[in-house]
């Protein structure tokens, strides 16, 4: 049982390139998650999603987008990557939403933009 | 809006001292409450919850919180801390009610040292 994980683990882009970053999860969760961490900000969430084939905007969605076309992965696409999006993204899962459920994190992606 | 409150981005202690991190939280209706560990170039963890049941949860790795809704505190302690406790603890609300209900919104962050 591998839980989330996440490929790849770093990645180097220019300005302008574009990049898809993967999730997947094998505890058959419908809610997953795609944060970003930025030193002393703690994490923002992104985008998020509360079942296969449906996605929703979380606080800092501009300049993302995301696809859950299978349960168990959540992709979260830059289309024109900025030195601004330079971070450590998480992904997350959870079983369902509300109720204390917990998140599960992956182990992160760290992307440097030049 | 949700907003949490993590007094402290770093705090240093001595091996065996005891261990306070401080999380406040501002809502009107009581979240759920989380403290997640995160130890160098890994993810999140989860150390433990708060869903209004007993106020004093215990956690894993000897840490307990205690929510105290006078103080919208929930702040983390552990009796005697150990050099493998040193990582960054992030204190993180759910709510309970409205659009953003099962959103995580995470405080900043505190980072433990533990000197020998």
């Amino acid at each position: 049982n591998a839980g989330v994980t996440q490929t790849p683990k770093f990645r180097v882009l220019k300005t302008g390139q574009s990049m898809t970053l993967l999730c997947a999860q094998d505890m058959n969760h419908e809610y997953m998650y795609w944060y970003r961490q930025d030193p002393g900000m703690g994490l923002r969430l992104i985008h998020y999603s509360v079942g296969e084939g449906t996605t929703a905007k979380g606080e800092v969605p501009d300049g993302y987008n995301v696809s859950r076309l299978k349960k168990q992965n959540f992709l979260l696409g830059l289309e024109s990557a900025a030195p601004s999006q330079t971070s450590v993204y998480f992904c997350a899962s959870s079983l369902r939403t509300g109720y204390g459920e917990t998140q599960y994190f992956g182990p992160g992606t760290r992307l440097l933009v030049l | 809006a949700q907003s949490v409150t993590q007094l402290g981005s770093h705090v240093s202690v001595s091996e065996g001292a005891l261990v306070l991190l401080r999380c406040n939280y501002s809502s009107s209706v009581p979240p759920y409450l989380f403290w997640y560990v995160q130890y160098p170039n890994q993810g999140l963890q989860l150390l433990l919850k708060y869903t209004s049941a007993a106020t004093l949860v215990k956690g894993i790795n000897g840490f307990e919180a205690e929510f105290k809704k006078s103080e919208t505190s929930f702040h983390l302690t552990k009796p005697s801390a150990h050099m493998s406790d040193a990582a960054e603890y992030f204190c993180a609300v759910s709510p309970l009610r409205g659009s953003t209900l099962g959103r995580l919104y995470f405080g900043r962050g505190t980072q433990l040292t533990v000197w020998p």
